[in-house]
């Protein structure tokens, strides 16, 4: 099983700054790292797929890099809707895992 | 517009079952592999299980293995989750999700069925 661990657990940071999370895994997973928001009261969504691959509707100041087992996930002149927690997930291997959540607030 | 709407969720005592399901609408259920995911109250998330298309093929976490069993009627757009001998730990808002093609990622989530096993 491929564990995933994700940091920090927790950021408050300001409308306009920049916003980086992290996710390594315990085997190499290629580029095989998802990552999802989601907002309070609703179901996660999801933002970038395999590949560092943005999905429709997604503004590009948000991306992620990596390959292997180190991945960074960044969002650029953050804003108040960016609220939430994000996840990070492997799709490389089953069972399919996911980082335990960074909560994003907004100061 | 891509529609999951999970139900079947509730209160339901230690060691019995409980069944979900999960009405798809807005795409054509049968081309795409379906998945279970869980939140439990500490907001973790956990994979549950998968199904391939055709309902041929099924996977399982760990935890589940042997409780649960995931299942599909393309005719009736459905997904279900079968629980057994559930466990206090099974307590969590259970998300019916689609995989894209033959991907191992969830493009679309519905708002998500609670269930809490307890005494």
């Amino acid at each position: 099983e491929t564990t995933v661990t994700q940091s920090p657990a927790s950021l408050s940071m300001a409308v306009g700054e920049k916003v980086s999370i992290s996710c390594k895994t315990s085997t190499d997973i290629d580029d095989d790292m998802n990552w999802y928001q989601q907002k309070s009261g609703e179901a996660p969504n999801l933002l970038i797929s395999e590949g560092n691959t943005l999905r429709p509707g997604v503004p590009s100041r948000v991306s992620s890099s990596g390959y292997g087992s180190d991945f960074v996930f960044t969002i650029n002149n953050v804003l108040l809707g960016d609220e939430g927690i994000y996840y990070c997930q492997q799709s490389n291997n089953v069972p399919l895992t996911f980082g335990s959540g960074t909560k994003l607030e907004i100061k | 517009e891509v529609q999951l709407v999970e139900s079947g969720g509730g209160l339901v005592q230690p060691g019995r079952s409980l069944k979900l399901s999960c009405a798809a609408s807005g795409f054509t259920f049968s081309d795409y592999n379906m998945a279970w995911v869980r939140q439990a109250p500490t907001k973790d998330l956990e994979w549950v299980a998968s199904i391939s298309y055709g309902g041929s093929h099924t996977h399982y976490g760990d935890s589940v293995k042997g409780r649960f069993t995931i299942s599909r009627d393309n005719v009736k757009s459905t997904l279900y989750l079968q629980m057994d001998s559930l466990r206090s730990e099974d307590t969590a808002t259970y998300y019916c999700t689609r995989h894209i093609h033959n991907n191992w990622y969830f493009d679309f989530w519905g708002p998500g069925t609670m269930v809490t096993v307890s005494s």
